[in-house]
């Protein structure tokens, strides 16, 4: 099983919809989570950390839930501009220095 | 401006050819990694380094190796045992393993002809 999983989408929905998406974990100590965003041949880029209580910013909203080990964003009102590949990040408590990654989520909002 | 800079962007190599792949990190941090990515995958850990003259494999070290003589720079040699090196290259560094932020740079495409 690896260690983060994600759904690979691709997810194709119409401007303005409102899209959510799950990524999973299998390290029950993992210490910190994130959203990050990758454009088409571009490095990926800090989209929001995670945090227990859940958190917003703007038209997404970041949510953990530890007992069922998945983290979720959504994306509210969705642009175009939102089409990317989005990527869920963990770190584990056991080695602090290892980031690990899942394979991303395809996103394409259409017009 | 603070940041990471890899270079080249854009390489060609042919086989049987060794390759380095630059990454510079002007922000102070201690520890750095590279990262591979091919079409369509997720980003795979080749090795990473938390401090100077220290580093470690990660999931797909061989047919790689890495140097860390000075805390900004950290490059990747692709050596010619490495099968399949056509792939996007992702060198990446945060201020201490226990920091959250991993900045990235912008990336290096090696092809191999």
């Amino acid at each position: 099983r690896k260690e983060v999983e994600q759904d690979p989408g691709p997810f194709n929905v119409p401007e303005g919809a409102t899209v959510a998406f799950n990524c999973t974990y299998s390290n029950s100590a993992s210490q910190s989570f994130f959203w990050y965003r990758q454009d088409c041949r571009k490095e990926p880029k800090l989209l929001m950390s995670v945090y227990s209580s859940g958190n917003e910013d703007g038209r997404f909203t970041a949510q953990l839930n530890r007992a069922s080990q998945y983290i979720s964003l959504l994306i509210r009102d969705s642009k175009l501009s939102d089409s990317a590949t989005y990527l869920c990040v963990v770190t584990p408590y056991s080695s602090a220095s290892k980031i690990i990654f899942g394979s991303g989520t395809r996103l394409s909002i259409r017009p | 401006d603070g940041g990471i800079t890899q270079s080249p962007k854009y390489l060609f190599r042919k086989e049987g050819q060794n390759v380095t792949l630059s990454c510079e990190q002007n922000l102070n941090h201690d520890a750095m990694y590279w990262y591979r990515q091919d079409p369509g995958q997720g980003l795979r850990l080749i090795y990473y380094s938390q401090i100077v003259n220290d580093f470690q494999k990660g999931d797909i070290a061989e047919g790689y190796s890495v140097s860390r003589e000075k805390k900004e720079s950290f490059p990747l040699t692709v050596t010619s045992a490495q099968k399949n090196p056509t792939a996007f290259y992702l060198c990446a560094s945060r201020r201490d393993p226990g920091e959250n932020t991993i900045y990235f740079g912008e990336g290096s495409w090696l092809t191999v002809v």
